[in-house]
């Protein structure tokens, strides 16, 4: 099992749709990133949270720290929001490193 | 804007040959990372390296070795090329270790890499 889960894998949606990502991980941790990767390769941090809610523009990221559990929202998907979404989590197991989730492929169609 | 750039976009080299792949950070940050990305695989950490001349193994660091001589360098040696090691490489770096609150993470553009 891997210590940190995403879903789905893949997701298609039309424009304008409500895009909803979810990531689960094993262990206590202190934060969880939600990342970006363009079709080019560069990753960029969308989001860095230990609790609650975080907003940036149309991206919406929640974390459940008893749960284990975080969701990274999309509202009024457009293509441009076509990326693979990475989740990523400082695990204690691993030293404090980052581990990363595979990815959820999201593909906006107009 | 903090600026991790990688060398090359992409590279096709030759089985056996010595590969560099070379990182540069522009924002003083400590501790700086190679990362290999694959298929359903994610991304596995192959080194890092938390101050100069420093440096610990990843996840995955058969066939590689690093070399961090200066603050802002922290290059990726793969000592003699294998088919098995075309990959997507990414460089990273970051101020403070992950488990800070403050911590993010800053990533290259990636380069891959293709053995032929």
């Amino acid at each position: 099992k891997n210590e940190v889960e995403q879903s789905p894998q893949n997701l298609t949606a039309q424009e304008g749709e409500f895009i909803t990502i979810n990531c689960s991980y094993s262990v206590g941790i202190s934060a969880l990133h939600w990342l970006q990767q363009h079709p080019g390769g560069g990753i960029v941090s969308l989001f860095m949270l230990s609790s609650g809610k975080k907003k940036h523009g149309r991206l919406i990221a929640t974390i459940n720290i008893q749960e284990k559990h975080s969701s990274l929202h999309i509202t009024a998907s457009h293509p441009r929001d076509s990326a693979v979404y990475i989740c990523a989590v400082p695990l204690e197991t691993s030293g404090s490193r980052l581990t990363f989730g595979e990815g959820t492929q999201l593909t906006v169609n107009p | 804007d903090v600026k991790v750039t990688q060398s090359s976009r992409y590279l096709v080299k030759r089985t056996g040959e010595k590969v560099f792949l070379e990182c540069v950070q522009d924002m003083d940050h400590e501790n700086m990372f190679w990362y290999r990305q694959d298929p359903g695989l994610g991304l596995r950490l192959i080194y890092f390296s938390y101050d100069v001349k420093m440096k610990e193994k990843g996840d995955i660091p058969e066939g590689y070795s690093v070399s961090r001589e200066k603050k802002e360098r922290f290059s990726l040696i793969l000592e003699s090329a294998s088919t098995n090691q075309t990959s997507m490489y990414l460089c990273a770096s970051s101020l403070l270790i992950f488990d800070s609150l403050n911590t993010e993470a800053f990533f290259g553009q990636g380069t891959r890499l293709t053995v032929v």
